[in-house]
């Protein structure tokens, strides 16, 4: 299984102020995917990023608030921009299990706080 | 689009009672998974249905997938403190969107 790892684990941080989340796969992904949990929620797709391509973004989730970077196959990072209250979530990085399933391996989690 | 809905939202049981929880689909799915997430963890893979009307084992849990390929659920006999956790069953419309929608969870905790 993928041993996935985020950086920062949480973070609190002021309105108005941008943070970029890390993500590293130990192992070469195809698709990453980047989620969204409010507290006592269930999880939000945010986007899929594939490497060497755009990402994906789902209804509601645009590129000037959440951009995402994919420089590889073993790394992404999630920007949350310009941050209210609202954005304080859990944020969540997760991976295809392999190739032929479709289920998937979650980072930790980088827990955000915004005042 | 697609909604997943699952009931109950929460369940309190007794250490050693089972629980089951139900998954429930506004569109046909291709297949159902299902996650555990401990309070303050990550979510972790469980198990994967596929066929219509499939029945899955882990030990205590059993799954089932609706012969609609529209539901599922999960059962847990004889819970114990380490079932405790958010359960999610999460799928992907059968009409190719590769999205993986989760459903809205059952939060399970037990009295020991």
């Amino acid at each position: 299984s993928a041993v996935i790892s985020q950086k920062p684990s949480r973070d609190i941080c002021q309105r108005g102020t941008s943070l970029t989340i890390q993500c590293q796969v130990d192992s070469q992904v195809t698709m990453m995917f980047w989620y969204r949990q409010q507290p006592g929620q269930s999880l939000t797709l945010i986007a899929t990023a594939n490497q060497g391509s755009e990402a994906t973004y789902e209804s509601g989730f645009v590129i000037d608030k959440f951009p995402i970077s994919r420089p590889n196959l073993t790394f992404s990072t999630l920007t949350v921009s310009n941050m209210s209250p609202e954005d304080s979530s859990i944020y969540l990085c997760s991976v295809e299990a392999t190739k032929t399933t479709d289920t998937q391996y979650f980072g930790p989690g980088t827990r955000l706080t915004v005042l | 689009g697609q909604q997943v809905m699952q009931i109950p939202q929460y369940q309190h049981v007794q250490e050693g009672e089972d629980f089951t929880t139900y998954c429930n689909s506004s569109t046909t799915l291709s297949n159902i998974q299902w996650y555990k997430q401990r309070p303050g963890g990550h979510p972790v893979f469980l198990i994967q249905l596929v066929k219509s009307g499939e029945v899955k084992k882990q030990k205590r849990l059993t799954f089932q997938f609706g012969e609609a390929k529209k539901n599922s659920s999960l059962h847990i006999t004889a819970t114990q403190t380490t079932d405790v956790g958010t359960y999610f069953c999460a799928g992907f419309a059968n009409f190719g969107n590769e999205k993986l929608t989760f459903g809205t969870g059952t939060r399970l905790t037990i009295i020991p």
